[in-house]
C-alpha cells in the first residue's frame, strides 16, 4: 500500500461542476501540500496546510489530522484547470512523499 | 525575484554518457530537494542538499547518481553511464528553511537516454 493514496485517478468533469479529490495517507506528517502539475509538466504548488481549511480563489483545502485525510475542492470548474493535482505530504526530514495524482478534465 | 531555474530544459544523451542537470534556487533559499518522475509515475524524492552539506540521500539509487550544492552556484545532479531507464523528468525544489516551509519547484529538467 502507497504511504499517499489519490482518488479518483482520472475525473472528467463539465464546466462549472463542483469537483472533490480525495488524499489519505499512512504516515505521520508535518504538513500536506497540494500541486498542480500543468500538460507542459510544470509544478505549481497550490497549498501547504498543517490543519483545518484554506482558500484560494474557487480551489479549497482541508485537512483532517486525525483521520489522516485531505480534500481539495474546486468550484465552478474551468477548461483550465484541467491538470493533474498531487497531494504529498512532508517527511520528518523536510522532504515530500506524493501521491499518484489526479488527472482532472474539465469539458466546456 | 526569479522563481527556481533547472537547465537545461531539455537533454538527450546516448547510453553510456554522463548527465548534469543544473537547479539554482529561489533567492535567499539555502535547501534544495531533487524529484524524479518516472514515465506515468508519480515524483519519488531523490536527495536533500543544504549549502556544501547533503541531508537526506535516501532516494538517490546508490550506484551512478551523486548531487552537489556548492557554496557557489547551482546545484548539480550528476548521473554517469545513463541507462534508457534513466529517461525521467527530474525536478528540483527549493525553500527558505525545512520545517513547515512551502517548497517552490522549478520546470523540470527532461532527460530522454537513446
Amino acid at each position: 500500500k502507497n504511504e499517499v493514496e489519490q482518488s479518483p485517478q482520472n475525473l472528467t468533469a463539465q464546466e462549472g461542476e463542483f469537483i472533490t479529490i480525495n488524499c489519505s495517507y499512512s504516515v505521520g506528517i508535518s504538513a500536506l501540500h497540494w500541486l498542480q502539475q500543468h500538460p507542459g509538466g510544470g509544478i505549481v504548488s497550490l497549498f501547504m496546510l498543517s490543519s483545518g481549511k484554506k482558500k484560494h480563489g474557487r480551489l479549497i483545502a482541508t485537512i483532517n489530522i486525525q483521520e489522516k485525510h485531505s480534500s481539495l475542492h474546486i468550484t465552478a470548474s474551468h477548461p483550465r484547470d484541467s491538470a493533474v493535482y498531487i497531494c504529498a505530504v512532508r517527511g520528518s526530514q523536510g522532504n515530500l512523499i506524493f501521491g499518484k495524482g489526479t488527472k482532472l478534465s474539465v469539458k466546456p | 525575484n526569479a522563481g527556481v531555474m533547472q537547465n537545461p530544459r531539455h537533454l538527450v544523451r546516448r547510453r553510456g554518457q554522463e548527465a548534469r542537470l543544473r537547479c539554482s534556487p529561489m533567492k535567499g533559499h539555502s535547501h534544495v530537494y531533487w524529484y524524479r518522475q518516472l514515465p506515468e509515475e508519480g515524483l519519488k524524492f531523490m536527495v536533500y542538499l543544504q549549502k556544501e552539506n547533503i541531508i537526506d540521500e535516501s532516494g538517490m539509487p546508490k550506484e551512478r547518481f551523486s548531487a552537489e550544492f556548492p557554496k557557489e552556484g547551482p546545484s548539480i545532479l550528476r548521473i554517469q553511464q545513463v541507462v534508457r531507464g534513466d529517461s525521467a523528468a527530474y525536478f528540483c525544489a527549493s525553500s527558505l528553511t525545512t520545517g513547515n516551509n512551502e517548497q517552490f519547484f522549478g520546470p523540470g529538467t527532461r532527460l530522454t537516454v537513446l
